[in-house]
């Protein structure tokens, strides 16, 4: 049981590029979501999905687009990188309530640099 | 937004020492869930609470979620070296499938153990 994945580890992209991190879980989770850790800002919420065909905004949406074409797999898009998306990025995924347990699932993160 | 406030910010405790720390938030939870990060790993999860008042233990830990709905805390009984890391609260207010399901966090609490 692989859990929620992250793909790739690392990664260091140049101002203006894009690129898509991927996160992947095998539990038939419903609801799944991406975080962004800064030093002292703690977890803030990008984008998050309660189910298939289903995303919405978190706090901190802007420069990032998501998509949920199926129950696995939950793409996050950066349009335009710019210095300020350099961060760690977690994917993290749960059961919504009346399926299971609520708690949310974390993969190991992607280390971002924009230079 | 839903902010939660989590304090300490850090800690620096002797091994074998009791630790506190608790979240409190402007709104109403339904779940509070607690979590461990290592340096460089996602998030794990160490407890999960469901019900107000409820107190609940994994070994040396013990947390509750509080009455009012809006705080909980964590204690760490007689701390080891292995305890170092970062401390999160995290809570959830929405009903399942709803805007609102998704997992608000606190900034962390740092934790160091001197052996």
């Amino acid at each position: 049981n692989a859990g929620v994945t992250q793909t790739p580890k690392f990664q260091v992209l140049k101002t203006g590029q894009s690129m898509t991190l991927q996160c992947a879980q095998d539990m038939n989770h419903e609801y799944m979501s991406w975080y962004r850790q800064d030093p002292g800002m703690g977890l803030r919420l990008i984008h998050y999905s309660v189910g298939a065909g289903i995303t919405d905004q978190g706090e901190v949406p802007n420069g990032y687009n998501v998509s949920r074409s199926t129950t696995e797999d939950f793409p996050l898009r950066l349009l335009s990188a710019a210095p300020s998306q350099t961060s760690v990025y977690f994917c993290a995924s749960s059961y919504i309530a009346e399926s299971g347990s609520p708690e949310a699932f974390f993969g190991q993160g992607t280390r971002l640099t924009v230079v | 937004g839903q902010q939660l406030n989590q304090s300490p910010q850090s800690m620096f405790i002797q091994e074998g020492e009791d630790v506190s720390m608790n979240c409190t938030s402007s709104s109403i939870f339904n779940t509070w869930l607690w979590y461990k990060q290592d340096p460089g790993e996602g998030p794990v999860l160490l407890i999960a609470l469901y019900k107000a008042g409820e107190l609940t233990s994994n070994g040396r830990l013990t947390a509750q979620f509080g009455i009012t709905r809006k705080d909980s805390f964590l204690n760490i009984s007689a701390s080891i070296p292995s305890d170092v890391g970062i401390y999160f609260c995290a809570g959830r207010s929405g009903e399942s499938g709803g805007s609102n399901y998704k997992l608000t966090f606190g900034k962390g609490t740092l934790l160091t153990v001197n052996p």
